[in-house]
């Protein structure tokens, strides 16, 4: 069975500071894996997604890396800002099903 | 890009009472609806899969006479969450999956069962 990991759980920064949110998952038979962004009490914005082919996508100020071997994925926020500020979930797909299997999210405060 | 709605956004009921949320793809069809729940601070656990046309596929230990799916069109799928319990409260969030596979989230409804 999946079990899709993140961490840190929470995590506080100044403004300005390069940040890396961890994501883990057991198995590495994946489909792609993607990041998604939530505010509080909203839905999901997809961030990244990444097909278990590639080793990085990059958007703007975001760079998502996956190694698909060690079962490990990480998003890093360049230059944080205050309005980054949000859950950050990773979520991977097993096969062409849709399924997504989410990690528990990781909490960023960006202090200003 | 593709638009997923949520109605309502938040619903407060009284405990034994039935609540319907629907889920709308508004701009494209979309022949499979997933429907998740998320307890505060927690991740998204998904429910159930909705695919048109047929009887939804629940997930293990989901209540399949509880949480009621209906998929009736391309474009719409609901929720009713029956004789709810205050223990039913969380947020609920489904999502769309457009022809490229591709989901799409809508902004979720924040269910209270007093």
């Amino acid at each position: 069975k999946q079990e899709v990991t993140q961490i840190p759980a929470a995590l506080s920064v100044p403004e300005g500071e390069n940040l890396v949110l961890n994501c883990s998952f057991t198995d590495s038979a994946i489909y792609n894996l993607q990041w998604f962004r939530q505010d509080p009490g909203k839905g999901l914005t997809s961030l990244l997604l990444i097909q278990s082919s590639q080793r990085e996508q990059t958007s703007g100020r975001l760079n998502a890396s996956l190694d698909k071997s060690s079962g490990r994925s990480t998003l890093y926020i360049a230059a944080s800002q205050p309005g980054d500020s949000a859950t950050y979930l990773c979520a991977v797909r097993m096969d062409s099903s849709y399924k997504l299997i989410f990690g528990s999210g990781t909490r960023l405060l960006v202090r200003p | 890009g593709a638009v997923v709605s949520q109605h309502p956004s938040r619903v407060i009921c009284k405990s034994g009472t039935s609540v319907k949320i629907e889920c709308r793809s508004l701009d494209f069809q979309a022949t499979t609806m997933f429907w998740y729940r998320q307890f505060p601070k927690k991740s998204l656990m998904l429910m159930a899969t909705s695919n048109e046309g047929s009887k939804a596929t629940y997930e293990q230990g989901v209540e399949k006479d509880k949480f009621l799916i209906n998929h009736a069109s391309l474009t719409l799928s609901t929720l009713t969450v029956t004789s709810a319990h205050p223990e039913d409260s969380s947020f609920y969030i489904c999502s769309a999956g457009d022809s490229q596979e591709t989901q799409y989230f809508g902004p979720g409804t924040r269910l209270l069962v007093l």
